[in-house]
């Protein structure tokens, strides 16, 4: 069971607007950044948001992030097929001391 | 261009030892700190250990202490995970990644493609 809560899977069509959320505590998103991992099938994670709402060079304007206390959130506008992947929410957790993730969250495109 | 790639991954049998090793390329290797992160089969993403840039300060995860052990050698840009006393449940692919830097805190801004690690007998 991971520290950080997120729905099991989401689903879009192409051109439509999704969020999916991110649960955490005090102890994790509630005092730190937050970050968003995406991982396509059969590939390795790649940072898509970071420090709750930046993203890192070369990642479309259709992400965005947000955080507001002890959860966060991840928006994909103008959904497309190649967007079809699993995203993981990432905080570092200070009781925990290390960092912890959700257990991520399955993108269907339809 | 930021490279990690990730080597040593194999079918070890239960109680066995397995040494991953990363070799990076692409930036400045002795000016990072450094993470290995798992995933089961299936599964999310668990957070390993990490390591300074000096190799001076290590972190693991509380449930892997005393068996897994994460160290460098920043003259062959290498980062090693050498892990004891492997149980069926340590089965996962294994990931190196770079822990980024005056990103506002803890980031894994890069990662390698991950080792395959089977623990069967």
């Amino acid at each position: 069971q991971s520290v950080l809560t997120q729905p099991p899977s989401a689903s879009g069509t192409p051109g439509q607007r999704v969020t999916m959320s991110c649960s955490g505590s005090s102890a994790n998103i509630g005092s730190d950044i937050v970050n968003w991992y995406q991982q396509r099938p059969g590939t390795a994670p790649k940072l898509l948001i970071y420090s709750n709402t930046q993203r890192p060079s070369g990642v479309p304007d259709r992400f965005s992030g947000s955080k507001s206390g002890t959860s966060a959130s991840l928006a994909i506008t103008g959904l497309q097929s190649e967007d079809e992947a699993e995203y993981f929410c990432e905080a570092w957790d200070d009781s925990l001391n290390g960092p912890v993730f959700g257990g991520g969250t399955r993108l269907t495109v339809l | 261009e930021v490279q990690l790639v990730e080597s040593g991954g194999g079918l070890v049998q239960p109680g066995g030892s397995l040494r991953l090793s990363c070799t990076a390329s692409g930036f400045m290797f002795s000016r990072y700190w450094l993470s290995w992160v798992r995933q089961a089969p299936g599964k999310g993403l668990e957070w390993v250990a990490n390591i300074k840039e000096d190799g001076r300060e290590k972190y693991y995860v509380d449930s892997l202490k005393g068996r897994f052990t994460i160290s460098r050698d920043n003259a062959k840009n290498a980062l090693y995970l050498q892990m004891n006393s492997l149980r069926v449940d340590d089965t996962a692919v294994y990931y190196c990644a770079r822990d980024g830097v005056g990103l506002g805190g803890f980031v894994l801004d890069y990662w390698g493609q991950g080792s395959l690690v089977t623990v069967s007998s």
